[in-house]
């Protein structure tokens, strides 16, 4: 399978614990997003990634939270003294030069994040 | 900033053809696009527009209006498979490629 992949893709953790995600982009991607969805909701953007810069972040970011994405390829989100709000599903998605304008950003199956 | 506004329900049967509304608040506009996610499924690309008109890929179109700040996506000959959520998003502030989403829409297909 050549699709976005992230891992773990189930994580239970205690609140005060610190969480790192993984995202493994389609391999010719350059760009790389960050999504947190909950039940009911849309996708809310958290950080965007061209290479291995990261060009932006959301507001919704809390200083608890930090990605990156050391070598243009993976990407790591870790998450900081979790709370119980954090629990979400944490999607990542990429995107090849150009498409990225189009719209169309592909999406792996996310990492559901449950805070006890 | 930004904000979408979609229906939160939908149902139809089999068979029937389905309208499902976005409107936009943006402060710039590129486009907007729509995606589709199963239940326990990642949310995955269906269509996109960045002008006026329609846009046909199969059983699946999509509209916009630029001067409305409204588009649709119509899903024609429903099959069972097509139950989901449906979501509307726009790549709106200048310079930004972060995609806005709305809050879906959930289309139930009964036989």
């Amino acid at each position: 399978d050549t699709g976005v992949s992230q891992n773990p893709r189930h994580k239970i953790t205690k609140r005060g614990q610190n969480v790192t995600f993984r995202c493994d982009p389609i391999s010719e991607h350059n760009r790389l997003y960050w999504y947190r969805q909950t039940l009911g909701q849309g996708p809310e953007f958290l950080t965007y990634f061209q290479n291995e810069a990261q060009l932006e972040k959301s507001r919704l970011l809390s200083d608890r939270f930090s990605a990156e994405r050391p070598k243009g390829s993976f990407s790591t989100l870790e998450i900081q003294r979790t709370e119980q709000g954090d629990s979400a599903m944490y999607l990542c998605a990429s995107s090849p030069p150009g498409t990225g304008d189009f719209g169309e950003q592909f999406f792996g199956p996310g990492t559901r994040l449950t805070v006890l | 900033g930004q904000s979408l506004e979609q229906p939160s329900e939908v149902t139809a049967v089999e068979g029937a053809i389905v309208q499902i509304n976005c409107t936009y608040q943006t402060s710039g506009f590129y486009g907007l696009s729509w995606y589709q996610q199963h239940d326990g499924g990642a949310p995955t690309f269906l269509s996109y527009n960045a002008l006026d008109g329609l846009e046909e890929t199969g059983r699946f179109s999509s509209f916009l209006s630029r001067s409305d700040s409204y588009g649709y996506l119509l899903l024609q000959e429903l099959q069972m498979k097509d139950s989901a959520s449906y979501f509307c998003a726009v790549r709106g502030d200048t310079g930004r490629r972060a995609l806005t989403f709305g809050s879906g829409t959930r289309l139930q297909v009964q036989p």
